[in-house]
């Protein structure tokens, strides 16, 4: 059980570039997660994902799309990188999204750092 | 701004001292908390959680408080050690929700 992975670990991009991050986890989880982490801030959420092909905007979601086409991938595609998305993303997933008395625990990949010049 | 907040961005302790790191929420309807710890160059790994009907929740060298009436929440380390080292963040989660929202973080070092 690896949990959830994500590929590449480190990339850069030039400017006006794109690019897919990977996300895939193992644990059947309905409910997946990106989200950004600049150095010193907070995780700020991208997108997500309620099941396989149902995806929402988080709160920064501008410059990024999503696909979930399988329970198992959620990944994030950049078109036109721009400098200000230099950043660490991070994918989660969970099993249980809303309320009631199970786990709404997310689980993080490892990361991706990203930097765009 | 952020819905969750942190009152003091960095804490620094003695080996073998107490921590305590802080949390403010704002949103009175949430009735789920996470602390998270975060280690340098990897994801946040879940510490604890506790839900909103209940008052205090202890893991392993780790306790959870939560005051609702001040919306206030509180991580306890007893016995800090080295690999306590990192940033602790604190998260909530109101009733049918699919998001968390996460505070800023507190970075916590140990001293030795």
């Amino acid at each position: 059980n690896a949990g959830v992975t994500q590929t590449p670990k480190f990339h850069i991009l030039k400017i006006g570039q794109s690019m897919t991050l990977q996300c895939t986890q193992d644990m059947n989880h309905n409910y997946m997660y990106w989200y950004r982490q600049d150095p010193g801030m907070g995780l700020k959420l991208i997108y997500y994902s309620v099941g396989a092909g149902i995806t929402d905007k988080g709160e920064v979601p501008n410059g990024y799309n999503v696909s979930r086409s399988t329970t198992e991938d959620f990944p994030l595609r950049l078109e036109l990188a721009a400098p200000s998305q230099t950043s660490v993303y991070f994918c989660a997933s969970s099993s249980h999204g809303a309320s009631g008395g199970a786990k709404r625990e997310q689980y993080f990949g490892p990361g991706t750092r990203l930097t765009v010049t | 701004g952020e819905s969750v907040g942190l009152h003091l961005p960095t804490l620094s302790v003695q080996e073998g001292d107490n921590s305590i790191i802080n949390c403010a929420y704002s949103n009175s309807a949430s009735d789920y908390f996470i602390w998270y710890k975060q280690e340098s160059g990897k994801g946040p790994q879940f510490i604890i959680d506790i839900r909103s009907n209940m008052d205090k929740r202890q893991g392993q060298r780790v306790t959870v408080l939560l005051n609702k009436t001040v919306k206030h929440l509180s991580l306890q380390i007893a016995a800090t050690q080295p690999g306590d080292s990192a940033v602790y963040f604190c998260a909530e989660n109101p009733p049918n929700d699919y998001k968390l929202s996460f505070g800023a973080g507190t970075t916590v070092t140990v001293r030795a």
